[in-house]
Formats: structure tokens, sequence, C-alpha cells
């Protein structure tokens, strides 16, 4: 089973960026890395993907390392409403159809 | 509008009945899931379907049952075989193989009393 490894929660200053990390030391070389994240009792929301090189987009930016074993979400400036759960995972290759959720990282968002 | 719908949001049983949750897409995407969640827990997926007619068991399937007779419809059966059934029930779609970003319904809260 594909398997991530994130804190179980961080705190961060509204207005400040949040940064969190993820290692998948077991991904292999055409699996992607995806992030989620879920707000309370909803259905969870993608955010953003990477294979190896780094990507921004609207919502956030996603760090790879080199080695590909682990990777970093950023969100620029969080506000209160992007308190959630955040969830990164990786999948396709021989792991294709089959997304496998971990725990996540609760991130709560302080004024 | 397209996407994914779940029916109904909440659902309430009583023990040792079966119950099926309904998951449509309009999406026409080839793959469908089912993943369980629990209170202050990640998800875990039941089965998911890569294409019509097949489906294949995730890391908790034991208790449910799913069909795939039609590419927008992904049922999941919640049997009596299942010990612990109460949970909040999530349905998730995805276009394709090389990029398996999905789309997630806004679940399904089954209690069984």
């Amino acid at each position: 089973d594909a398997k991530t490894t994130q804190p179980p929660s961080m705190d961060c200053a509204e207005g400040r960026a949040a940064n969190l990390p993820c290692n998948h030391s077991t991904i292999s070389g055409n699996e992607y890395v995806y992030w989620y994240r879920q707000i309370h009792s909803q259905g969870p929301q993608y955010i953003i993907h990477g294979l190896k090189n780094n990507e921004t987009n609207e919502m956030a930016s996603l760090i790879i390392t080199e080695d590909r074993k682990s990777s970093t979400l950023i969100l620029p400036h969080a506000t209160l409403r992007d308190t959630a759960v955040y969830y990164c995972i990786y999948a396709g290759g021989t792991s294709y159809g089959k997304l496998t959720f971990g725990q996540g990282t609760i991130l709560t968002v302080h004024p | 509008d397209g996407g994914i719908t779940q029916s109904p949001k909440y659902l309430f049983r009583k023990e040792g009945q079966n119950v099926t949750l309904s998951c449509e897409q309009n999406l026409n995407h080839d793959a469908m899931y089912w993943y369980r969640q629990d209170p202050g827990q990640g998800l875990r997926l039941i089965y998911y379907s890569q294409i019509v007619n097949d489906f294949q068991k995730g890391d908790i399937a034991e208790g449910y049952s799913v069909s795939r007779e039609k590419k927008e419809s992904f049922p999941l059966t919640v049997t009596s075989a299942q010990k612990n059934p109460t949970a909040f029930y999530l349905c998730a779609s995805s276009i394709h193989r090389e990029r398996t970003e999905a789309f997630f319904g806004q679940g399904t809260r089954l209690t069984v009393v």
C-alpha cells in the first residue's frame, strides 16, 4: 500500500505561510504526489499534484525534493478558511487506481 | 452542473439490515472509489473500480459489496456482515490513469441503531 508520513497537527498565524511536510520514501519513479484537504464533514478537495518538478497553482505551491522522498505543500498567505485536514498521497504507476489516504495533518490557522 | 453526487446525506438503519448508498457522477470519469471515515480518522479505501463491470477490494472490503454496471454509477451496499457500519462514507471519481486527481462527493453519514 502507498504510505506517507505527515505530522498529526500544525498551527499557523493568519497571513503567514503554512508549510506542510510529507515523507513518501517508498514512492516509485512514475508515481505522482497529490495533496488534498478536507474541511470538517465535507468531501476532500484536490489542491495540487506533481511528479518531480515544483508546481504552483492558485491555491498552493508544491516543493518536491530531488530524491522525491519528501515534499512540502506551501499555502503562501494562510487564512482562517484554510483550517482543514491536509492529506498527502502518491498514486499512479503500479498503484494506479488505488488512492490510499493516511491520517493527514490538521492545520489550524489562528487570527 | 458536472459533479459527483451522493445520496442521501444522512441515513439511519436498524442493525442487521442491508443498506445501499448511491454514488453518481456525470464527469465521464473512468475510475470510482468508496471510502469510509470514522471520527477523527483518515479515509480508508473500501472498493474501487477502474472500468465498467470491474472492481477491486480496497483495504477494508469485508462486509461491503459494490457493482459497476454503468460508468456513471457505483453503488455501495453495507451488509449485515459489517460489524461497525456507523461511519461517514465518501465516494470519489477520477479521469484516467496518468492523472489520478480525484473528485469527491459530499458524503453520506450512516447511523445504524
